[in-house]
């Protein structure tokens, strides 16, 4: 158990709408990332918050966006779904994300993810 | 940019074999190394990792060894059991804390 949680862990929605995916970071971990895995894409970084503030952003859709909250913990909206949307999406949080090559600070650890399945 | 190129899967050996996983990247800088492995079903977990050239990673009988000359970073394990069945993710971190990852390598261990 990594201490990284993700609800919900399956959401079946249709094309055109919205949803929210849920992470909470491990306890005293200030940054939190997000990462697509799809079969042709394979595992892609979509956006790094770190204590609330966006860090980094990656192949991201302008259709998705992301906050952190003061408790830390993020959400992921994804709106205007499409079939090729459906994925697994990962949360992973690390104790700060600066950025500096460091045993500690950069090591990511993952929650076991949402998949997304849009019909 | 950043990349990392993995040996394609799957792989499929027997119980007791030795597993050897390429990895070999192109990154701005000294990045950091990862591996990690997910299990049918489950997220990803962080496996082993070096932060500097010549550096060997190790946990629960794997290795992989920084190596900056060659840009590689291959997993090995001296003796795999059924229980390794999953796919493998090589990774960096160059610039900024983004993981950039390959493309997987999906083993099977067979009894």
């Amino acid at each position: 158990d990594s201490g990284v949680t993700q609800t919900p862990k399956h959401l079946i929605t249709a094309t055109g709408q919205r949803v929210t995916l849920r992470c909470s970071p491990r306890s005293g971990d200030l940054s939190v990332y997000w990462y697509q895995q799809s079969l042709d894409q394979g595992l892609q970084f979509l956006i790094q918050y770190y204590n609330g503030e966006e860090r980094a952003k990656g192949n991201i859709l302008e259709r998705f966006s992301a906050q952190q909250f003061p408790d830390l913990h993020s959400e992921l909206n994804l709106s205007s779904l499409e079939l090729g949307d459906s994925a697994l999406y990962f949360c992973a949080s690390s104790a700060a994300g600066t950025g500096l090559s460091s045993a500690v600070i950069d090591t990511q650890y993952f929650g076991p993810g949402t998949r997304l399945t849009v019909l | 940019g950043d990349s990392v190129t993995q040996m394609e899967g799957p792989v499929t050996l027997s119980e007791e074999a030795f597993l050897t996983i390429n990895c070999t990247y192109t990154a701005t800088g000294y990045p950091s190394l990862f591996w990690y492995v997910q299990y049918p079903g489950e997220g990803l977990q962080l496996l082993l990792k070096a932060t500097k050239a010549d550096d060997k990673g190790s946990n629960k009988g794997f290795e992989a060894t920084y190596r900056k000359e060659t840009t590689s970073f291959h997993l090995e394990k001296g003796s795999v059991q059924v229980s390794d069945s999953a796919v493998y993710f090589c990774a960096l971190i160059a610039a900024g804390n983004k993981l950039t990852f390959g493309g997987g390598t999906r083993v099977l261990v067979k009894p």
